[in-house]
């Protein structure tokens, strides 16, 4: 079946541009991550939804990154005002339920590239 | 708060030889740990996952982990290689308990295979 998927798979823009990166996760997956993986590094989480809200938006930089999941389904990572830092590869995963032995399916990312 | 740690940020070995991945993790509770694969350009695959049951874990394509709580480690280990194997590496931590959900990831183990 199809998997969790991502678009853009690369999008590149200038600082201070305003950006959306799009997750559509593997249907029927009521929980869905994002995490930002930036160069050398692993993954580390910026947020998770149960449902259309957000249960745990601590991994969030700042208040220029949001989120949405309206229809509890497909999610919006949104970042505002962006900065070179901000250069990273964004993925996206979900999973059956929440619960953190629950395997998560990842995308395959969206690399952004700020100028 | 949860981390894990990874000796050795490239890994070389000869095909056919023995692969050893090392992951020593952090927690103030039980932890469930991870090891995924992130092939070239496609999304991060769960290799295997211990979640308190047998503390050795048999995942896919030969890998296998021992969870050793007195050593806080989780390393992971495929008795011969193969070329498919070159890829990188990442140890995850969770924990279980309601809302905890997100995966901390290490920085990863690039695992090259010498024909």
């Amino acid at each position: 079946g199809a998997g969790v998927s991502q678009t853009p798979s690369n999008k590149v823009t200038e600082k201070g541009k305003y950006v959306e990166l799009r997750c559509d996760p593997i249907s029927g997956h009521t929980a869905l991550y994002w995490y930002r993986q930036s160069l050398g590094q692993g993954p580390e989480f910026l947020i998770y939804f149960q449902g259309t809200g957000a249960a745990d938006d601590s991994g969030l930089p700042n208040d220029r990154f949001f989120a949405v999941r309206p229809e509890g389904s497909v999610s919006t990572l949104k970042i505002q005002r962006t900065e070179r830092g901000d250069s990273a590869v964004y993925l996206c995963a979900s999973s059956l339920s929440e619960g953190s032995y629950n395997e998560q399916f990842f995308g395959p990312g969206t690399r952004l590239t700020v100028l | 708060a949860q981390s894990v740690t990874q000796l050795g940020s490239h890994v070389s070995v000869s095909e056919g030889a023995l692969v050893l991945l090392r992951c020593n993790y952090s927690s103030s509770v039980p932890p469930y740990l991870f090891w995924y694969v992130q092939y070239p350009n496609q999304g991060l695959q769960l290799l295997l996952k211990y979640t308190s049951a047998a503390t050795l874990v048999k995942g896919i394509n030969g890998f296998e982990a021992e969870f050793k709580k007195s050593e806080t480690s989780f390393h992971l280990t495929k008795p011969s290689a193969h070329m498919s194997d070159a890829a990188e590496y990442f140890c995850a931590v969770s924990v279980s308990g309601a809302g905890a959900n997100n995966l901390f990831f290490g920085t990863g183990t690039r695992l090259t295979v010498i024909p």
